[in-house]
């Protein structure tokens, strides 16, 4: 079955960049979204269609995908973007990557 | 505004099944698939399949399948997730999402323990 990973945390300083993989085999075929989940929280679409942003996101966020890696970034990274961040795609069915916990430090 | 209610906490012996629902508002509900996806506590996200509320027809994972089924009442807008011979590793928070271009609505999760 087709697996997405992620690096299970990201650390980054506040004003920084910060940029969370997501890897699988000729992933840059496939759309890929992401997804942000704060505690005790369901999740938040937060990019589609590799780059696309839905409205109500900020534009610090931004995605792309090529070859076996999407990457998610966030530029100017503030506390509140603290998160876990799931990416997906579809193969044959709905595959979730692991997640990122990602911590603003 | 458009949103999907899911139902209540539910606790459940071993061996029992669970029906979950999930409400939409908003929106057309036929227009849309509807997608459940699950976490167990401290864990990630899990698909377990997709019902086209406009035709009935549905998709499960492949974990799921013989386990699983997806219903619809187009009348009240509600889908439904039933889950059969629970095991305490289907304990988890199970999501509704709405699916367009990507999971772009989420329901709050309902929360399924399976415990004797």
């Amino acid at each position: 079955s087709y697996e997405l990973t992620q690096p299970p945390s990201v650390s980054v300083s506040p004003g920084q960049t910060a940029s969370i993989t997501c890897s699988g085999d000729k992933l840059g075929d496939k759309h890929v979204c992401w997804y942000q989940q704060k505690p005790g929280q369901s999740p938040v679409l937060v990019i589609y269609q590799d780059r696309k942003r839905p409205s109500g996101i900020p534009e610090r966020f931004s995605g792309s995908n090529s070859g076996n890696t999407a990457t998610l970034t966030i530029t100017g990274t503030q506390a509140m973007d603290e998160a876990d961040y799931y990416c997906q795609a579809w193969d044959s069915s709905v595959v979730f990557g692991g997640g990122t916990k990602l911590t603003v430090l | 505004q458009v949103q999907l209610v899911q139902s209540g906490a539910e606790v459940k012996k071993p061996g029992a099944s669970v029906k979950v629902s999930c409400k939409a508002s908003g929106y057309t509900f036929t227009g849309h698939y509807i997608h459940w996806v699950r976490q167990a506590p401290g864990q990630g996200l899990e698909w377990l399949g997709w019902i086209n509320p406009n035709s009935g027809d549905t998709d499960f994972a492949q974990k799921f399948q013989g386990r699983v089924t997806m219903t619809r009442d187009t009348s009240i807008s509600t889908a439904y997730m039933e889950l059969s011979r629970l095991r305490s590793d289907d304990t988890a928070l199970y999501y509704c999402a709405r699916h367009t271009s990507a999971f772009d609505i989420w329901g709050r999760g309902t929360m399924v323990t399976v415990s004797s």
